[in-house]
C-alpha cells in the first residue's frame, strides 16, 4: 500500500522555467510534509517542509504547496537551474519524531 | 557543523557473512532513523531511536536485523546471514527534539551480496 505516490516518474524543463513536482498522500493522519533531493549515490538532502496547518511555504527558488481536501502537495522551482537536475522525494509524517513515508520520486532534468 | 556520518559509504559481502554498518549523528540531535533503499524506490522506514531507546520497528526489519545505540550518540546496524535481498543502500537519518524536526540523512552505506 503506497501511502504517498509520486505519479511521474520523470520531468524535464528548460533552464529558467517553473518545474512543478507533485505528490499525493492517502493518509489523513499526515500532518508533516518534506521534499528531499538526491544525487546517485549519496544520501537524500532536505529542500522544504510544510505543516498540515499551512497550505504555503517559500524558501528561496522552492515553493511547497499543500492541498490538504485533495490530499496533494507540489514543489515548484523557479527559475529551474541546471544544478537541480536530481531525483525529488516526496515524504510525509504522522506526528512529531515519527518516521518519514517515502515516495517513489521523481526524477528532474533541467535542460539548458 | 560535521553532519550526519555512515561508516562504511560501501560493503560488498558473500551472502551468509554478517556485515555490521555505524552511523554517527549529528551532535545535538536525540533521535536517529535507519532507512533502506532499493533501486526505483523510495527509502523505506527500518527503525527509530530516541537517546538510546529503541521505540520503533519496521516489520521489514526481520531477526536477522540487530540495531543498537548504546550510549544515545552512535547507531549501529547489524546484518546477520546475509542474503541478495538485502542489497540495498542502508541510510541514516538524525533529528532534535524540537516538534516538528526536520530529519537529516547521512550519505548512506551500499551494500551488496554477492
Amino acid at each position: 500500500d503506497q501511502q504517498v505516490k509520486q505519479n511521474s516518474p520523470s520531468l524535464s524543463v528548460q533552464e529558467g522555467r517553473i518545474s512543478i513536482l507533485n505528490c499525493d498522500y492517502t493518509n489523513s493522519m499526515f500532518d508533516y510534509f518534506l521534499w528531499y533531493k538526491k544525487y546517485p549515490a549519496e544520501g537524500p538532502t532536505f529542500l522544504i517542509s510544510i505543516s498540515s496547518i499551512k497550505d504555503k511555504n517559500e524558501d528561496g527558488r522552492f515553493t511547497v504547496f499543500l492541498n490538504k481536501s485533495a490530499k496533494h502537495l507540489s514543489l515548484h522551482i523557479v527559475p529551474s537551474q541546471p544544478g537541480d537536475s536530481a531525483v525529488y522525494f516526496c515524504a510525509a509524517s504522522a506526528g512529531t519524531a515519527s518516521k518519514l513515508t517515502f515516495g517513489t520520486g521523481t526524477r528532474l532534468q533541467v535542460t539548458l | 557543523d560535521t553532519g550526519v556520518s555512515q561508516d562504511p559509504r560501501h560493503k560488498i559481502t558473500k551472502r551468509g557473512q554478517n556485515v555490521t554498518f555505524r552511523c554517527d549523528p549529528i551532535s545535538e540531535h536525540n533521535r536517529l532513523y535507519w532507512y533502506r533503499q532499493t533501486l526505483g524506490q523510495g527509502p523505506e522506514f527500518l527503525t527509530y531511536f530516541q537517546n538510546e531507546a529503541q521505540l520503533e520497528k519496521s516489520r521489514l526489519l526481520s531477526d536477522r536485523f540487530s540495531a543498537e545505540r548504546p550510549k544515545g550518540s552512535f547507531s549501529t546496524l547489524e546484518i546477520q546471514r546475509t542474503e541478495q535481498g538485502d542489497s540495498a543502500m542502508y541510510l541514516c537519518a538524525s533529528s532534535s527534539r524540537d516538534p516538528g524536526e526536520t530529519q537529516y540523512f547521512g550519505p548512506g552505506t551500499r551494500l551488496l551480496v554477492l
